[in-house]
């Protein structure tokens, strides 16, 4: 399994940035997705996951991204995404795409990608 | 929503035992597995235990995870420590489909 995120960058406050997460080794359509941020010198922050389009392909947020960030995916080329908009400061941090796996009855980052570097800065 | 707490640190030596608590702060821990991850110095994290106990093909069996419903806490134990075993851990946990992680644990071995 292969996790491959890009489209970080600098960028303003307020403004906005499209992360992208390229999926391989797997069946992406049946797997559930997630992101999970780290801002630098601290911990894992979970930000928000998609199911599966044959679960429902609903999504749910964490509390400080929900309204702002909103994750989708296309099946079609095994991409994941995640639209950030009114960006703040503290959403500076390496966000990691991280799939489950079908197989685990538990809900968990199976696979990691390497992650991309968000910076929110004036 | 619940959290989950840490040591920020711990340290032991080289061939010692060290065991991580993961305490959850509201709901019962038992309700909702709980994962551990690792992540070394510059590197994506990566599962050393998952559904409370459970190591993953190539996780050796130093590394073992177990459940306390008495005090809501799981733990991390790690045996035989080697230097190489030197990095974060996480725990993590989940409900009504929202995760949270621990504050993570930095483990020294020296």
């Amino acid at each position: 399994v292969q996790l491959v995120e890009s489209g970080g960058d600098l960028v303003k406050p307020g403004g906005s940035l499209r992360l992208s997460c390229a999926a391989s080794g797997l069946t992406f359509r049946n797997v559930w997705m997630s992101w999970v941020r780290q801002a630098p010198g601290k911990g894992l922050e979970w930000v928000g996951r998609i199911k599966s389009n044959t679960d429902g392909g609903t999504t749910d947020y964490a509390a400080p991204v929900k309204g702002r960030f909103t994750i989708s995916r296309d099946d079609s080329i095994n991409t994941l995404y995640l639209q950030t908009n009114s960006l703040k400061t503290e959403d500076t941090a390496v966000y990691y795409c991280t799939a489950e796996d079908v197989n685990m009855a538990a809900e968990m980052a199976s696979y990691w990608g390497q992650g991309t570097l968000v910076t929110v800065s004036s | 929503n619940f959290m989950l707490t840490q040591p920020h640190s711990v340290s032991e030596s080289p061939g010692k035992t060290v065991t991580i608590s993961c305490t959850r702060s509201s709901g019962g821990l038992a309700s909702n597995y709980v994962q551990w991850y690792q992540q070394r110095p510059g590197s994506s994290p990566s599962t050393v235990i998952y559904e409370d106990y459970q190591r993953p093909s190539g996780v050796p069996d130093r590394f073992s995870g177990s459940i306390d419903s008495s005090s809501n806490s799981a733990s991390l134990t790690i045996s035989g420590l080697k230097t190489e075993d030197e990095a974060h851990y996480y725990c993590q946990s989940y409900d009504s489909g929202n995760w949270v992680f621990g504050g993570g644990t930095k483990l020294t071995v020296l």
